[in-house]
């Protein structure tokens, strides 16, 4: 069965702290994505990477960076949290559109991680 | 303007009856559509995904894509309350594993 996990379901840090955010998918898959989704704004992308060591910024990187050291792990760090970085935090994987049929294209999304900065 | 466009809602509608949610996009280089569902306090979940215009069938739901007219749409029918959830329309480019999401519509299906 795919399964896509999240280090944690909440959590509650102070601003200024660093955060990491760790995501894990068991599928070989070659992509993985952070999002961010907030009432009204949709599903937004921060980051993506579509293999080991390789990264692209997605829509809102801002006060974001990221590690992809093993192909199943994605980490999402926060350097010094902030208040508007209250959030749900969505990772997701995928195959590549090189090694897999179109239909390899959907992404499956872990449980989410529900921060809030104080 | 955003990219992909979804019908605002929210989508009330009676139990049984034919639910339709709309999505359009602005890259004409779109190849492939996804349709996910994310039930209230979960994540998305994948439902259906068409690549060639016209129709797909898969059990109550039919995906429905107009390329020409940049215009995807996801059809429910008999309608049950369990269907109650945010559709959420996403878009990949040609040769890309990165997709863009709309809003998503939420839907209420009514006992």
């Amino acid at each position: 069965d795919v399964k896509v996990t999240q280090s944690s379901r909440y959590l509650v840090k102070r601003t200024g702290e660093k955060v990491f955010l760790e995501c894990v998918q068991d599928m070989d898959h070659e992509n993985m994505f952070w999002y961010r989704q907030d009432p009204g704004l949709g599903l937004r992308l921060i980051y993506f990477s579509y293999d080991v060591k390789m990264k692209e910024k997605g829509d809102i990187p801002e006060g974001y960076s990221v590690s992809r050291e093993k192909k199943e792990r994605f980490s999402l760090i926060l350097e010094s949290a902030s208040t508007n970085q209250t959030s749900m935090y969505l990772c997701a994987s995928s195959y590549s559109p090189s090694t897999g049929t179109r239909s390899s294209y959907e992404q499956y999304f872990g449980p989410g991680t529900r921060l809030t900065v104080t | 303007q955003k990219e992909v466009e979804q019908n605002s809602g929210p989508l009330s509608v009676p139990e049984g009856a034919i639910a339709s949610l709309n999505c359009t996009y602005s890259d004409r280089g779109s190849q492939s559509f996804f349709w996910y569902r994310q039930y209230s306090g979960k994540s998305p979940e994948l439902i259906m995904f068409i690549y060639s215009n016209g129709d797909k069938e898969d059990g109550r739901f039919t995906a429905q894509l107009n390329k020409a007219s940049q215009y995807v749409s996801l059809l429910i029918r008999d309608s049950q309350p369990s269907d109650s959830a945010t559709y959420l329309c996403a878009v990949n480019e040609d040769n890309a594993g990165k997709s863009t999401f709309g809003d998503g519509t939420t839907l209420t299906v009514k006992p």
